[in-house]
């Protein structure tokens, strides 16, 4: 069974620029979660979708956003891009959602690694 | 939102046990506790998770406190292939995930 795919791995940016990244979860499953991960703040949880509703939000701004296709795959956009965005980026997918029983187990992708200039 | 705390790190001898610890002092009665761990240049891997018993799998046993505002992850014979950043997590009954700062384990050969 393939795993979580995010592309792309590496990116690099400007500040003012538009970047969007793409999620393609385990098959069947229909949870796809995304967050930040930096030296500084640790794991922070961005979002998530479910059957292509974003169900919670975690606190970051309205300059982060993201969608889910009808095959789960998940996009996330950061538009403006500040220089404090730099940071891997990493979705999850699972077959519940988030919070919602036991079954919940996260299975990571290995990140987008996002630099801006 | 609830927090959890952890050490920094943990060293500790091939072979030997380790002993993870993580407060959790707001949880509420319908959060679940998860333990990933982040090996260099990968993605967050499942440990284990419980609620209120303590569990064991393959991987590791979760021991977690009567009152719940801790628990323990337990490696019960570290190899250097645990070396790695274990997370507490807990999975609050809002639909979010509360990460902590992590323990980065270290195992000597």
């Amino acid at each position: 069974k393939a795993g979580v795919t995010q592309t792309p791995r590496y990116l690099i940016k400007t500040r003012g620029q538009q970047v969007t990244l793409s999620c393609s979860p385990i098959s069947g499953h229909r949870s796809v979660s995304w967050y930040q991960q930096t030296p500084g703040q640790g794991l922070q949880f961005l979002f998530e979708y479910f059957s292509e509703t974003q169900r919670n939000k975690g606190n970051f701004p309205g300059r982060f956003s993201g969608r889910q296709f009808s095959n789960s795959r998940s996009e996330m956009n950061v538009s403006t891009l500040e220089l404090g965005d730099s940071a891997l980026y990493l979705c999850a997918s699972s077959l519940v959602q988030v919070g919602s029983s036991t079954n919940e187990k996260l299975f990571f992708g290995s990140g987008t690694q996002l630099s801006v200039l | 939102d609830a927090k959890t705390t952890q050490p920094n790190s943990m060293e500790s001898n091939e072979e030997e046990p380790v002993h993870l610890p993580c407060n959790h002092s707001t949880i509420s009665g319908t959060d679940y506790i998860h333990w990933y761990r982040q090996l260099p240049s990968q993605g967050p891997e499942y440990v284990i998770h419980g609620l209120t018993s303590n569990v064991n799998n393959r991987m590791a046993s979760l021991a977690i406190a009567e009152d719940r505002k801790s628990s323990t992850l337990i490696l019960h014979r570290a190899t250097l292939r645990d070396a790695a950043v274990y997370y507490c997590i807990l999975s609050t009954n809002d639909y979010k995930l509360s990460f902590g700062a992590g323990t980065t384990v270290t195992v000597r050969a």
